[in-house]
């Protein structure tokens, strides 16, 4: 079974500041995806970015890039130029790269980002 | 595109009724659909997968007697929460999978949130 581990249940930057979230996960599996998602108040879950386990380049979205180290297990979430609007909670995610396959979410860590 | 609407956004049922939620795909056709259910500041926790025309599959420890699940068509998807009960509140969440898009886009619906008093 796959497991996804965040350990930052909290962090807090300030506007136009960078942050990174942290993600670990174990799997057996050599081909999978890799998500973030974001929760904001709303509580509606948006998808922020996606990495292909095979595709060696880290995958970046305007101000949102990942740190994908694939031996060492870890997926990383950079957020550049902090804006309010990224207050939320953010779930790393995990699917296999087979049909059928189903998410599993980490923990989450929340985010807040002060002016 | 990939719009996922839940109805309704917000519920209050008295114990021991029943309480449908609906989630449909608006401009797409889900092969599959997925409902979970998410405690305060805490993860998602998925209950079931649906495929349209097949009985759902349930996690471990979720009663399918309990929480009736029916995926009627490629676009709607149904939870009926029987017999409720108040450790039933909680806010449901349901997700899409995009026949067209492969096997990784997946699109969450707003949420129910379910008040059983």
């Amino acid at each position: 079974a796959q497991t996804v581990t965040q350990s930052q249940p909290e962090m807090s930057v300030q506007e136009a500041e960078t942050v990174t979230l942290s993600c670990t996960y174990d799997t057996s599996e050599n081909n999978y995806y890799l998500f973030w998602y974001k929760q904001p108040p709303s509580r509606q879950m948006i998808l922020v970015i996606r990495q292909e386990a095979y595709k060696q380049q880290n995958a970046t979205e305007n101000r949102f890039s990942v740190n994908f180290q694939k031996a060492a297990k870890s997926f990383s979430l950079k957020i550049s130029d902090s804006q309010l609007g990224d207050t939320a909670m953010y779930f790393c995610a995990f699917m296999k790269h087979v049909g059928h396959s189903t998410l599993t979410f980490g923990k989450g860590t929340m985010l807040l980002v002060s002016p | 595109g990939a719009v996922v609407s839940q109805h309704p956004s917000w519920v209050i049922c008295k114990s021991g009724t029943s309480v449908k939620i609906e989630c449909r795909s608006l401009d797409f056709q889900a092969t599959t659909m997925f409902w979970y259910r998410q405690f305060p500041k805490q993860s998602l926790m998925l209950m079931a997968t649906s495929n349209e025309g097949s009985k759902a599959t349930y996690e471990q420890g979720v009663e399918k007697d309990k929480f009736l699940i029916n995926h009627a068509s490629l676009t709607l998807s149904t939870l009926t929460v029987t017999s409720a009960h108040p450790e039933d509140s909680s806010f449901y969440i349901c997700s899409a999978r995009n026949r067209d898009k492969g096997t990784y886009e997946q699109y969450f619906g707003p949420g129910t949130r379910l008040t059983v008093t």
